[in-house]
């Protein structure tokens, strides 16, 4: 069955650029998505990419897709204390069809 | 912003009990989910729900538990006899037809079986 592997635990620096990483086995993967949670909170979609494309920019945030290696990164530019939080890499191989989560990588930014 | 609203926020509950998890999804929205994510593991998909029927569900979702959508606003977890390993936060979520992608999440219940 499908399966999404992310590193648990990253800190990083005020200021510095946070990169989270995320490998899922299933080549069928439509739509890569990252969520936030930051704590006592639900779920927050922060951007999505198809397996299309290879990079997707939004503001501070960079989706790297690596099709070949089954390989997503979430690049955050300028980390700031408010972006502590959990960060999720999930996969789905429909637009509505269910998500397959990993257990989500807990970002630390320290002053 | 419109959100998805989840009660009770922590729902404490006896091993062999009943419960229902309430959900108010976005009012336009016509797709409606429910995943949990026991303490330290993965959320996992529980069932996925459209046009007042169970769309698609995992193997977690068992007979003992059930999804309604009674009144048009409201979307229901019930588990009939609850399970010490039920013990988890339990999201609801939903989506539109168009232009979404991805799904807008409650902030959970912290369901605790004792």
């Amino acid at each position: 069955g499908e399966d999404v592997e992310q590193s648990l635990f990253l800190s990083v620096r005020e200021g510095d650029s946070s990169v989270i990483n995320c490998t899922y086995t299933d080549s069928s993967s439509t739509y890569l998505y990252w969520y936030k949670q930051e704590p006592g909170a639900g779920l927050q979609l922060l951007t999505y990419i198809f397996s299309n494309m290879d990079m997707k920019q939004d503001q501070r945030l960079t989706v790297l897709l690596n099709k070949k290696d089954k390989h997503l990164s979430l690049r955050i530019a300028d980390t700031q204390t408010g972006d502590s939080a959990i960060y999720f890499c999930a996969e789905s191989m429909r637009r509505y069809s269910t998500l397959t989560f990993g257990k989500g990588t807990m970002l630390l930014v320290s002053p | 912003e419109p959100e998805v609203t989840q009660t009770p926020s922590h729902q404490v509950t006896q091993m062999g009990q009943e419960v229902i998890l309430r959900c108010v999804p976005i009012s336009n929205h016509l797709y409606f989910y429910w995943y949990r994510q026991i303490l330290g593991q993965k959320v996992e998909f529980l069932v996925s729900f459209y046009n007042n029927e169970i769309s698609e569900k995992s193997e977690i979702f068992d007979d003992q538990f059930s999804v309604e959508r009674p009144d048009g606003s409201n979307f229901t977890l019930k588990i009939r006899s609850t399970k010490l390993e039920d013990s988890a936060m339990y999201f609801c979520a939903s989506s539109a037809e168009a232009e979404h992608y991805g799904y807008t999440f409650g902030s959970g219940t912290r369901l605790t079986v004792v």
